[in-house]
C-alpha cells in the first residue's frame, strides 16, 4: 500500500453539479497530483499542488480547481459536471527532490455523471 | 501525435513466454522515465525506473534509447499474476507532471 487514501470511492452525479474529491498524500511527501483516467486511457495530468500552491496544469479547463492544505491533503473540485467527467480521478503523492519525485497513486475515485 | 505511444494488445501469451512491449515518446525534454502496472479498475503502481544504462528487477527488464526516444520492458517467465495493463510513463521535471501512454493489456494464459 502506499499511504495515499482517497474519498469516495465512488460518486454518482448529474450534469451541472459540482463535486468535490478528497486525496490524503504519503507522510513526509509535500507534493499532490491529480490525473483523470477515462475508460481505456492512460491517466492525464489535471494539476499539481506543492506547498499550497498549484506548481503546474495541464489541459483541462477552469472548472477544474484545486486546493493543498498545510497538511499536504488535497482537495479536487469540478464546477458544472459534464458527461465526459465521467473517469476515474486519481491522485499521487511525492516528495519535491530534484534528482527523482516518483509519485505513487492512491485508490482512486470513480465518478460517473449522468 | 500523442506524447507517448504505445501498443495497446492485448498481448495474449501462454504461461513461461517472454514477451516485450514498446514505447517511443515525442518530448525530447523529458527526463525521468517508468513503467507502471494497472490491474482492472485498480490505481496505476510503480513497476519500475528506467535507466539509460538499462535495469533489471527480477523477471523485468526495462531498456532507455534516449537518441530513438524509445523504451521498452521485458518480460521473462510469465506468470498468470502477470496479467495486467502496462503503462509506459515519461516525466518532465520541469512541468513535474507525468505523461502516461494509453497501457499495453497483457493477458497470461494457462
Amino acid at each position: 500500500e502506499t499511504g495515499v487514501t482517497q474519498s469516495p470511492t465512488h460518486l454518482i452525479k448529474t450534469r451541472g453539479q459540482q463535486v468535490t474529491l478528497r486525496c490524503s498524500s504519503q507522510s513526509g511527501h509535500n507534493t499532490v497530483s491529480w490525473y483523470q483516467q477515462a475508460l481505456g486511457q492512460g491517466p492525464q495530468f489535471i494539476f499539481q499542488y506543492y506547498r499550497e500552491e498549484e506548481n503546474g496544469r495541464g489541459n483541462f479547463p477552469p472548472r477544474f480547481s484545486g486546493l493543498q492544505f498545510p497538511n499536504y491533503s488535497s482537495e479536487l473540485n469540478v464546477n458544472a459536471l459534464e458527461l465526459d467527467d465521467s473517469a476515474l480521478y486519481l491522485c499521487a503523492s511525492s516528495l519535491v527532490d530534484f534528482s527523482t519525485d516518483t509519485q505513487y497513486f492512491g485508490p482512486g475515485t470513480r465518478l460517473t455523471v449522468l | 501525435r500523442k506524447e507517448v505511444e504505445q501498443d495497446p494488445g492485448p498481448f495474449n501469451v501462454p504461461e513461461g513466454a517472454t514477451v516485450a512491449f514498446n514505447c517511443t515518446y515525442s518530448n525530447s525534454a523529458s527526463q525521468s522515465f517508468f513503467w507502471y502496472r494497472q490491474d482492472c479498475r485498480k490505481e496505476p503502481k510503480l513497476l519500475m525506473s528506467v535507466y539509460s544504462s538499462g535495469n533489471e528487477d527480477g523477471r523485468f527488464t526495462a531498456q532507455l534509447n534516449r537518441a530513438s526516444q524509445y523504451i521498452s520492458l521485458l518480460i521473462r517467465d510469465s506468470k498468470l499474476s502477470d496479467s495486467a495493463t502496462y503503462l509506459c510513463v515519461v516525466n518532465d521535471t520541469g512541468r513535474r507532471a507525468l505523461t502516461f501512454g494509453s497501457g499495453t493489456r497483457l493477458q497470461v494464459q494457462p
